[in-house]
Order: structure tokens, then sequence, then C-alpha cells
């Protein structure tokens, strides 16, 4: 079955520094991948999505590069903020279930935590 | 402006006691999700329907029922079978084909007291 695996948190960096949250996956087909954030008290709200080998999805100025031949999305951005703190979610969805039939896949999600 | 609307954002249920979660979502989107998610165990699907008339159990569906009388809406109840129900529900929509990404309600924390 499908599955996302992300690095454990929580990730503490400071102000200005660059990020990379590494996520790795494992699905048959050809899945869709998504970065979602979770603000505290709040739903997840999607941040990129790539949908095939070799795209990069960007937004806010994070990143992420669909590698297939790594199965590997992982996140990056080059100078984070203090209002980046937040939970990030790896997701995937399997193209050959018409994206929608059986959800996401999530991982467990990265605590980013953005000091002064 | 199109999206979807959790209700209540607070909810607390006595033991023994069904409760009912609400969500609804104006986008005109086919499909729709509840999740549940707990601390450091990610999200986990509870339910799915893809149409109305139609829902599939997900990967923790038992203490759980749902319906999908109409398309705008995916009410979800939490049984007293659900032995943990505590924990944070959130409710998702999408069209049928998931290359859009899913739009999420901002959740109902449901605790047990």
């Amino acid at each position: 079955g499908n599955s996302v695996t992300q690095m454990e948190g929580p990730v503490t960096l400071s102000e200005e520094a660059f990020l990379t949250i590494n996520c790795t996956y494992t699905a048959t087909g050809y899945p869709s991948l998504f970065w979602y954030v979770q603000y505290p008290g709040e739903g997840l709200q999607l941040l990129l999505k790539a949908t095939k080998a070799d795209d990069k999805g960007s937004n806010k100025g994070f990143e992420a590069t669909y590698r297939k031949e790594t199965t590997s999305f992982h996140l990056e951005k080059g100078s984070v903020q203090v209002s980046d703190s937040a939970v990030y979610f790896c997701a995937l969805t399997s193209a050959y279930s018409g994206g929608g039939a059986d959800g996401l896949t999530f991982g467990k999600g990265t605590h980013l935590i953005i000091q002064p | 402006d199109g999206g979807i609307t959790q209700s209540p954002k607070y909810l607390f249920r006595k033991e023994g006691q069904n409760v009912t979660l609400s969500c609804e979502q104006n986008l005109n989107h086919d499909a729709m999700y509840w999740y549940r998610q707990d601390p450091g165990q990610g999200l986990r699907l509870i339910y799915y329907s893809q149409i109305v008339n139609d829902f599939q159990k997900g990967d923790i569906a038992e203490g759980y029922s749902v319906s999908r009388e109409k398309k705008e809406s995916f009410p979800l109840t939490v049984t007293s079978a659900q032995k943990n129900p505590t924990a944070f529900y959130l409710c998702a929509s999408s069209q049928k084909r998931g290359d859009y990404g899913y739009t999420f309600g901002s959740g109902t924390r449901l605790t047990v007291v």
C-alpha cells in the first residue's frame, strides 16, 4: 500500500536559516505529491503540490521537487521566518485510484519551530 | 467565499453518548472525507464518500458512522462504541480527481468528560 515517511520533529531553527524537511514515499503507479501546513488549532492548508516526476511545486518561498528516482519530495525554504512555525505534512494520492477515491496518505507531520 | 465549515469547534461528550460532528462544503466538490488527528500519529482516514448516498470505510472506521444524503454535507457520528474518541477531527473535500488537492475545514476538537 501507499506510505509516506517524514523526518521526525520538532525541528528548531533560527530566523533566516535554511530549511529542509525530508519526505520519502512508497506508492503504486504515479502518485501526486503534496505538502500541507497546519497552524495551531486550525485545519490543514495546501502549501504546494506536484503531479508528475521532475515537477517543482512552489509557494510562499517554499519549494519541493518530485524525484521519482529517489521517491522523494523534500520541502525547502531559503530563509525561514517566525511565522513559518507550524506542522508540515507530506502527503500523496494515487493517480490510479482516480485521485480522490481513497483519500490522501499522510506522513506523521514535522513540527517546525522558528526562533527569533 | 467557498470553503468547508465544521461545527462545533469544541465538543464535549459524556461516556456512552453518541455525538455528531457537522461538515458542510459549498465548493461543489464530489468527494468528502473525515480524518482523525492524534498527537504524534498524523492523520488517519475514518470514512470517505465520492458520491451522494455512497461512502466507504477508511483505516479506522470502527465506532464511527457517516451519511451522505446531500452533496454538500457529510456528518460524522462518534458512537459509544468508539473507545477512545478524544481527538481533533478534520473534514476535507476534493474534486473526484485528486490532483487539485484537498480543502480542509478548521476542525472539531472532541473531548470525552
